[in-house]
């Protein structure tokens, strides 16, 4: 199955930039990379996603290194209501999407 | 509905006991998924449903876990003769189908096993 590795968990100072590495080495050419978070008692977000550019919206931005290895997810401004588990998955050949463990991110004021 | 919907949020049952978890999806995704999460633990993949193929059935940890979905909408997960362990959030998401869409997730449903 499609496998990411990310550090367990991570802090952060409010207001300061988040950023959160995962690596996807077996990652096809055509998969893109997904990341979602979890707020402590709700379903998975979605938050961003991409396959070989770099991509921004509104909630973050993800930077994919040019051989799609890996990628990092930031958050530029982190706020205390970041604090959740953050989780980056790419589609495996079953068209399905395995998670794994995350990286619990703590925002600290 | 605006978003995906799961019932009930809570339910607590006794240890042999069979429970149904109920998901509806958001309009027109053809593609709909359960995971399964422990306290603690990442999300669980159970089983992937995609418009009117087999559904991928490979992560169902046993035969007392089953699901359907009628009518390509609504989809149901079956838990029979409950044990302690089955003791978990619940999650359903669905998704457009077109491959590589983003998931939408429901809020889950609490399974407690007494």
């Amino acid at each position: 199955d499609a496998k990411t590795t990310q550090p367990t968990s991570m802090d952060c100072a409010e207001g300061r930039a988040a950023n959160l590495p995962c690596n996807h080495s077996t990652i096809s050419g055509n998969e893109y990379v997904y990341w979602y978070r979890q707020i402590h008692s709700q379903g998975p977000q979605y938050i961003i996603h991409g396959l070989k550019n770099n991509e921004t919206n509104e909630m973050a931005s993800l930077i994919i290194t040019e051989d799609r290895k890996s990628s990092t997810l930031i958050l530029p401004h982190a706020t205390l209501r970041d604090t959740a588990v953050y989780y980056c998955v790419f589609y495996n050949q079953g068209g399905k999407l395995i998670f794994g463990q995350g990286t619990e991110l703590s925002v600290k004021p | 509905g605006a978003g995906v919907s799961q019932s009930p949020s809570n339910k607590v049952t006794e240890k042999g006991k069979d429970v149904e978890l109920r998901c509806d999806p958001i309009s027109g995704h053809t593609a709909l998924y359960w995971y399964r999460q422990s306290l603690g633990q990442g999300l669980e993949f159970l089983i992937y449903f995609q418009g009117n193929s087999a559904p991928d059935k490979s992560g169902l940890p046993s035969d007392r876990f089953s699901a359907e979905r009628t009518g390509g909408s609504v989809s149901t997960l079956t838990i029979q003769r409950t044990q302690q362990e089955d003791s978990a959030v619940y999650l359903c998401a669905s998704s457009q189908g077109v491959s590589s869409e983003k998931l939408f997730f429901g809020s889950g449903t609490q399974l407690s096993v007494l």
